[in-house]
């Protein structure tokens, strides 16, 4: 079985501030690991994902987040957040053979203060 | 916008209405998803289709009743539904299944109350 966990249900940030979402993950093999974003009245929207290579992948809007096997981590992060980054964001894993399930996290609402 | 549809953006109904959801994708993707999204809940996987063909139903009640007529729609017909299947329902693609690194493509989702 494959599992998503985001401990923190809501992250504050000083916009200009960096800022960490944290995901971890368990599967069996190798992950292929997806970070989403859901603005208000909005379905999810794609923001990276890692398949393999470079542990730190870059995406949209100037996220990046970095892979790392031993800690079976894959956090979200940004060098200084924007008040329009507020939104609700989903980790999501699928394993290698794993069948069609794409499994999501529970999803962690990041809140940017002006 | 990501090129995925969804009819109606709301929609309230009663416990013995029919009513159906529909999802249009104009990316040329051949397959596509219906999720469940609760408040405090994860997002439920409910059903996938390839081509047409369902591939996944994940224990979804029969009052829950999905169609594929071409690779570019997609239905969700309801059925005596209960006030707990009041969530947002979100209708995805993808490019190929069996493609595990391709992104899924969401719409915008229908907000569903059942009263």
């Amino acid at each position: 079985a494959q599992s998503v966990a985001q401990p923190e249900d809501q992250v504050n940030v000083a916009e200009g501030n960096p800022l960490t979402v944290k995901c971890t993950y368990s599967v069996s093999g190798n992950p292929y690991l997806f970070w989403y974003v859901q603005y208000p009245n909005r379905g999810l929207q794609f923001l990276l994902k890692y398949i393999t290579g470079d542990n730190l992948v870059k995406g949209s809007y100037g996220f990046e987040a970095e892979f790392n096997k031993s800690q079976t981590s894959f956090h979200l992060k940004k060098p200084s957040a924007l008040v329009s980054d507020s939104a609700l964001y989903f980790c999501a894993v699928r394993a290698h053979n794993a069948g069609n399930m794409l499994t999501f996290g529970g999803g962690t609402r990041l809140m940017v203060k002006p | 916008e990501t090129g995925v549809t969804q009819t109606p953006r709301h929609l309230v109904m009663g416990m013995t209405n029919k009513k159906s959801l529909k999802c249009e994708q104009h990316l040329g993707h051949n397959a596509m998803y219906w999720y469940k999204q609760s408040a405090k809940k994860p997002l439920e996987l409910m059903f996938v289709y390839s081509l047409e063909e369902r591939v996944e139903n994940n224990s979804v009640p029969s009052r829950f009743s999905p169609e594929c007529p071409n690779s570019s729609h997609l239905f969700l017909h309801l059925h005596t539904l209960q006030p707990e299947d009041s969530a947002l329902y979100l209708c995805a693609s993808s490019l190929k299944l069996g493609d595990w690194d391709n992104e899924q493509f969401f719409g915008p989702g229908t907000r569903l109350t059942v009263l």
